[in-house]
C-alpha cells in the first residue's frame, strides 16, 4: 500500500528565506508526482507536476525535484513571501485504484507553511 | 480562472437528512471525475471515481449506498450523502483530470451534520 509522508508538518519562516519541503513515498512505482497548494477552507491548486521519467520541474520561484528510486521529492521555494503561506500537499499517482479503475492519487498530510512579514 | 466548480460551498443539515453536492467541469468534458474527503489535519482520501454513463467505482471502506454518485453528463457529477450523521461532517472535494495529467480540484464543500 502506497504511503506518502510529508516533513515537516509545519514550518514558520521569515519573509525572504529560501525553504525546502519534503515528501517521501513508499512505493516507487508511480506515474507522476504533483505538488498542490491549499489555502484554509479551499480546494487545491496544482503547482507542479513531475512525470516519473523526469527529475525536476520549475515554475517561477518554485522548483520540485523527484528521485523515484529513493521515493523522495522536494519542493523548493525561493525568496518566500507572506502570500506563500498555505498548506502544501504532495500526491503520487499510482496504478489501479481498488475499484479497478485507472489510477488514484495518494496524498500526504501536507506541510503548513507560514511566512512572516 | 476556475475550471471545476462545486455547489454548495457550505451546508449544514440535521442528522438523518440527505445532502447533494454538485461538481461541474467548466471547460472540459470529463468522462471521469473524482470525489475526495478531507478530515481536519488529515490527507485527502479518494472516496470514489465517477464515470459518465456508468456506475461509479468506490474505494474500499466507502459505502456506495450511503454516498450516491451520479455522473449524468460530461460536465456534471453529483455526490449525495444519504441519511447523514455527524461523523459524515467533512470537507468534500471533487476533481477532474486533464490531458496534461494535472488534476484540477473544485473549491470544496464543507458539510456539517448536526
Amino acid at each position: 500500500k502506497q504511503e506518502v509522508t510529508q516533513i515537516p508538518a509545519a514550518l514558520s519562516v521569515p519573509e525572504g528565506e529560501n525553504l525546502v519541503l519534503n515528501c517521501s513515498f513508499t512505493d516507487s512505482a508511480i506515474y507522476n508526482l504533483q505538488w498542490f497548494r491549499q489555502d484554509p477552507g479551499k480546494g487545491l491548486t496544482s503547482l507542479l507536476l513531475i512525470q516519473s521519467s523526469q527529475r525536476e520541474q520549475t515554475s517561477g520561484r518554485l522548483n520540485a525535484s523527484l528521485d523515484k528510486s529513493s521515493g523522495r521529492s522536494t519542493l523548493y521555494i525561493a525568496a518566500s513571501q507572506p502570500g506563500d503561506s498555505a498548506t502544501y500537499l504532495c500526491a503520487v499517482k499510482v496504478g489501479k485504484n481498488s475499484g479497478g479503475s485507472n489510477y488514484k492519487l495518494t496524498f500526504g498530510k501536507g506541510t503548513l507553511l507560514t511566512v512572516n512579514p | 480562472g476556475a475550471v471545476v466548480s462545486q455547489h454548495p460551498s457550505r451546508v449544514i443539515c440535521k442528522s438523518g437528512t440527505s445532502v447533494k453536492i454538485e461538481c461541474r467541469s467548466l471547460d472540459f468534458q470529463a468522462t471521469t471525475m473524482f470525489w475526495y474527503r478531507q478530515f481536519p489535519k488529515q490527507s485527502l482520501m479518494l472516496m470514489a471515481t465517477s464515470n459518465e454513463g456508468s456506475k461509479a467505482t468506490y474505494e474500499q471502506g466507502v459505502e456506495k449506498d450511503k454516498f450516491l454518485i451520479n455522473h449524468a453528463s460530461l460536465t456534471l457529477s453529483t455526490l449525495t450523502v444519504t441519511s447523514a450523521h455527524p461523523e459524515d461532517s467533512s470537507f468534500y472535494i471533487c476533481a477532474r483530470d486533464s490531458p496534461t495529467d494535472t488534476q484540477y480540484f473544485g473549491p470544496g464543500t464543507r458539510l456539517t451534520v448536526l
